[in-house]
């Protein structure tokens, strides 16, 4: 069975702090996501990776950037978080060729 | 580029009714189609997918759908609902070929005892 592990389920931070969100999957996939989650808007992809050290933008990147140094960890880092950044994220690897993203369970992000 | 509207973003049905959850996509190109699911305080799980072949496809816990493509549809259904079938269902659509996914924004139903 794959697995996705995120760090934390809840965290709370203050404004202007910087964030580390972690992510592990343990099936050797080269492609892995993270995604926002808000009421009502979905998923939104904040960025992508398919490969270590390679990083591609998503649709909604402004405030965040990416960090994968092995194959099998991702991480997302708000460098200074804002209110706006309170959400669900969630992380995701991808297993080829059968095209279907295997999810973590969710960080539920506070920021006051 | 692709996207994706879910057409009801809460459906209410009573435990053994049937149910049908609406997608429908945008896309200039092939595409390959998806139904997640998530349960409360979890992470996605995939339902079903559409990748080619059969327009019919069965998934996971009984529930079905039907790639139209005239129509640019991919409706979830399911016969006979259960209590535990209550959750989010979000339709997904990514490039043939691709990684990466669109998502609609999500229906979420709920099952009336």
């Amino acid at each position: 069975d794959v697995k996705v592990t995120q760090s934390s389920r809840y965290l709370v931070k203050r404004t202007g702090e910087k964030v580390f969100l972690e992510c592990v999957q343990d099936m050797d996939h080269e492609n892995m996501f993270w995604y926002r989650q808000d009421p009502g808007l979905g998923l939104r992809l904040i960025y992508f990776s398919y490969d270590v050290k390679m990083k591609e933008k998503g649709d909604i990147p402004e405030g965040y950037s990416v960090s994968r140094e092995k194959k099998e960890r991702f991480s997302l880092i708000l460098e200074s978080a804002s209110t706006n950044q309170t959400s669900m994220y969630l992380c995701a690897s991808l297993g080829a060729p059968s095209y279907e993203q295997y999810f973590g369970p969710g960080t539920r992000l506070t920021v006051t | 580029a692709q996207s994706v509207t879910q057409l009801d973003s809460q459906v209410p049905v009573f435990e053994e009714a049937p149910v049908e959850l609406r997608c429908n996509y945008s896309s200039s190109v092939s595409v390959y189609l998806f139904w997640y699911v998530q349960y409360p305080n979890q992470g996605l799980q995939l339902l079903l997918k559409y990748l080619s072949g059969s327009t019919l496809v069965k998934g996971i816990n009984g529930f079905e759908a039907e790639f139209n493509k005239s129509q640019t549809s991919f409706h979830l259904r399911k016969p006979s609902v259960h209590i535990s079938d209550t959750a989010e269902y979000f339709c997904a659509v990514s490039k043939t070929g691709a990684n990466n996914l669109f998502f609609g924004t999500g229906t979420r139903l709920t099952v009336i005892p």
